[in-house]
């Protein structure tokens, strides 16, 4: 099983300014890393796939990067509706497994 | 519009059985990847099972391997999971997902989950 670090665990940061979050895979998973938000009693949303490719309807503020083992999603210029948990998935192999997340609130 | 309906949520005693069905609408069913992905009370998302379009690729975590049973039925845009021998760990909120639906390769369209609550 492919296991995913995701860091900070929690991170505090003013409205207008970015954040940076990290996940590290076990093994490489290739490109094929996906992150969700979810927000309070809300199910889980795709913000990039591929490590890098926004769905259409996402922001340009949200932006993916990285392969095989190291991985960043960076938040420019924060939003009050960004402020969430944010997961990485890899989808590379099975089981598909998901990092722990890392909450993003209001400084 | 592209959705995910779960149903068969509830509460159930430990060692008993219970099944989930997600209801697919707006995309095609047939062509896509499913998935179930559940959420205990304030933790972190964890991969249950997935199947292909054709059923041909079924996989589970370790977790529930041996207990649950995901399936699907193409011509009712139906996805399952049969949870049998039910533990106190499995309670959780349970989220039926879909690869590709609209695009990319992983889970774009999530339903809006159902709960599932283990307990003497």
């Amino acid at each position: 099983e492919i296991v995913m670090t995701q860091s900070p665990a929690t991170l505090s940061v003013s409205p207008g300014e970015r954040a940076t979050l990290s996940c590290r895979a076990s093994r490489t998973v290739s490109s094929n890393l996906a992150w969700y938000q979810q927000k309070p009693g809300q199910a889980p949303s795709l913000l990039i796939y591929g490590a890098s490719t926004r769905p259409t309807g996402i922001p340009a503020r949200f932006d993916g990067s990285g392969s095989g083992t190291e991985f960043t999603l960076t938040i420019s210029s924060l939003q009050s509706g960004d402020f969430a948990v944010y997961y990485c998935q890899q989808y590379n192999n099975w089981p598909l497994t998901f990092g722990g997340g890392t909450k993003v609130e209001i400084k | 519009e592209v959705q995910l309906v779960e149903s068969g949520g509830g509460l159930v005693q430990p060692g008993r059985s219970l099944r989930l069905s997600c209801a697919a609408s707006g995309f095609t069913f047939d062509e896509c990847d499913m998935h179930w992905v559940r959420q205990a009370p304030g933790k972190g998302l964890e991969w249950v099972s997935g199947i292909s379009w054709n059923s041909g690729n079924i996989g589970y975590a370790d977790s529930v391997k041996g207990r649950f049973t995901i399936s699907r039925d193409n011509a009712k845009n139906s996805l399952y999971l049969q949870m049998n021998s039910l533990r106190p760990e499995d309670t959780a909120f349970y989220y039926c997902a879909v690869v590709g639906a609209t695009e990319g390769s992983a889970f774009d369209i999530w339903g809006q989950g159902t709960m599932v609550t283990v307990s003497s």
